[in-house]
């Protein structure tokens, strides 16, 4: 089994769509939770850290449930420019500061 | 000015070539990290420094080497290139909380 699984997706939404992204994770002793964004062929970006009370930052929310190492990332009122890879990614829980990175969910967002 | 800078951002080398790859940071971070993605796959971790004096081998750290020569610098070394070597190149720095921070990265060409 895989550290963090992804659904690869690809997600094709039109504008103004929700869409929601899932990743699971087999550590359980992973403390760190995040969701980063990669367009192609350039870095990944920070997009939010994932606590376990839920956060949200403007049109993104993320949602951790610990019982069932479960991470979602939720996208509001989507926009051509969220067209990107989600990559779900989870410290490793056994060695302070490593990060292990789901293969990505795949987002197109459509006129 | 980018807080993670690499250098050089494109590379075509030969087979059995010695090649650098540089990173720099401005961010103040203790903890550095180098990164390899092929095409369709996942982030793979090649080497992880948690200061000066501590540098670690990750998943796939076989053809390569690296050097911390200050906190803001690390190098990665491939000592003899071979075509599988071939992929994306990212350097990246270890925030307060596990976030990590990426360079623009590195294409590497192996013929």
């Amino acid at each position: 089994r895989k550290e963090v699984e992804q659904d690869p997706g690809p997600f094709n939404v039109p504008e103004g769509a929700t869409v929601a992204f899932n990743c699971t994770y087999s550590n359980s002793a992973s403390q760190s939770f995040f969701w980063y964004r990669q367009d192609c062929r350039k870095e990944p970006k920070l997009l939010m850290s994932v606590y376990s009370s839920g956060n949200e930052d403007g049109r993104f929310t993320a949602q951790l449930n610990r019982a069932s190492q479960y991470i979602s990332l939720l996208i509001r009122d989507s926009k051509l420019s969220d067209s990107a890879t989600y990559l779900c990614v989870v410290n490793s829980g056994t060695s302070y500061g490593k990060l292990t990175f789901g293969q990505g969910t795949i987002l197109t967002v459509h006129p | 000015d980018a807080d993670v800078t690499q250098t050089p951002r494109n590379r075509i080398t030969k087979t059995g070539k010695r090649i650098m790859l540089e990173c720099s940071q401005t961010k103040g971070h203790d903890r550095m990290y180098w990164y390899r993605q092929d095409p369709g796959l996942g982030l793979q971790l090649i080497y992880y420094s948690f200061d000066v004096k501590d540098i670690n081998k990750g998943e796939i750290s076989d053809g390569y080497s690296v050097s911390r020569q200050a906190q803001a610098k690390f190098s990665l070394s491939l000592e003899s290139a071979i075509p599988n070597q071939t992929a994306l190149y990212f350097c990246a720095t270890g925030g307060s909380y596990y976030e990590q921070y990426f360079g623009p990265g590195t294409r590497l060409t192996v013929t």
